[in-house]
């Protein structure tokens, strides 16, 4: 089955204490990226991936690091999360190529919290 | 960057009854896409349009993607209690990038 698995799906934690939001997909998409959801904003992109070792800044890329190290994981880093930082993350990921119509899957989302 | 307007925020609308929601942009898009989130879930692909002018169906939702490419509209037509979610409208300018931007969200309830 074609998925986009996120992991924890739920986090809560303290302001300073670095963590990792993991994501991996098993269809071997080339495009990778992270949202973030807040009440009335919609999604806003974070960072995206075109490739491996290919990382670019989204819309509200400040408190977030990535790593595209191999193709399927794209993991989200808060090197020291803050309260503004507590949101709903989602990770999406899609083929790419002239030919790829942009049909992005969206794992089911991370919640976190940060006190 | 560039803004989407959706509306409208929020919908309490009776069984059975059609839907209407449209999202307006400052600037041109080449995509538009309608995605549903259910609760608890990630958002899923309804409808992608690719030309100005397209219409589409997808069962008894409706999209078109408007002749100035700075706006489009999702119906759904006799809803049903498992439309209950927040539609998404989500543009994109340069294909080679896959930026996407969203709209806020329409909150759709239906009640029976």
């Amino acid at each position: 089955e074609a998925q986009v698995t996120q992991n924890p799906r739920y986090l809560i934690t303290v302001t300073g204490k670095k963590l990792t939001v993991t994501c991996s997909q098993n269809m071997n998409h080339e495009y990778m990226s992270w949202y973030r959801q807040d009440p009335g904003l919609g999604l806003r992109q974070i960072y995206y991936s075109m490739n491996v070792e290919v990382t670019d800044k989204g819309d509200v890329p400040e408190g977030y690091k990535v790593s595209r190290k191999e193709k399927r994981n794209f993991p989200l880093i808060l090197e020291s999360p803050s309260p503004n930082q507590t949101s709903l993350y989602f990770c999406a990921s899609s083929r790419f190529g002239a030919l790829a119509k942009n049909i992005q899957y969206f794992g089911a989302g991370t919640r976190l919290s940060v006190l | 960057g560039q803004q989407l307007n959706q509306s409208p925020q929020s919908m309490f609308i009776q069984e059975g009854e059609d839907v209407s929601m449209n999202c307006t942009s400052s600037s041109i898009f080449n995509t538009w896409l309608w995605y549903k989130q259910d609760p608890g879930e990630g958002p899923v692909l309804l409808i992608a349009l690719y030309k100005a002018g397209e219409l589409t169906s997808n069962g008894r939702l409706t999209a078109q993607f408007g002749t100035t490419r700075k706006d489009s509209f999702l119906n759904i037509s006799a809803s049903i209690p498992s439309d209950v979610g927040i539609y998404f409208c989500a543009g994109q300018l340069d294909g080679s990038a896959r930026q996407l931007t969203f709209g806020s969200g329409t909150q759709l309830t239906v009640l029976p």
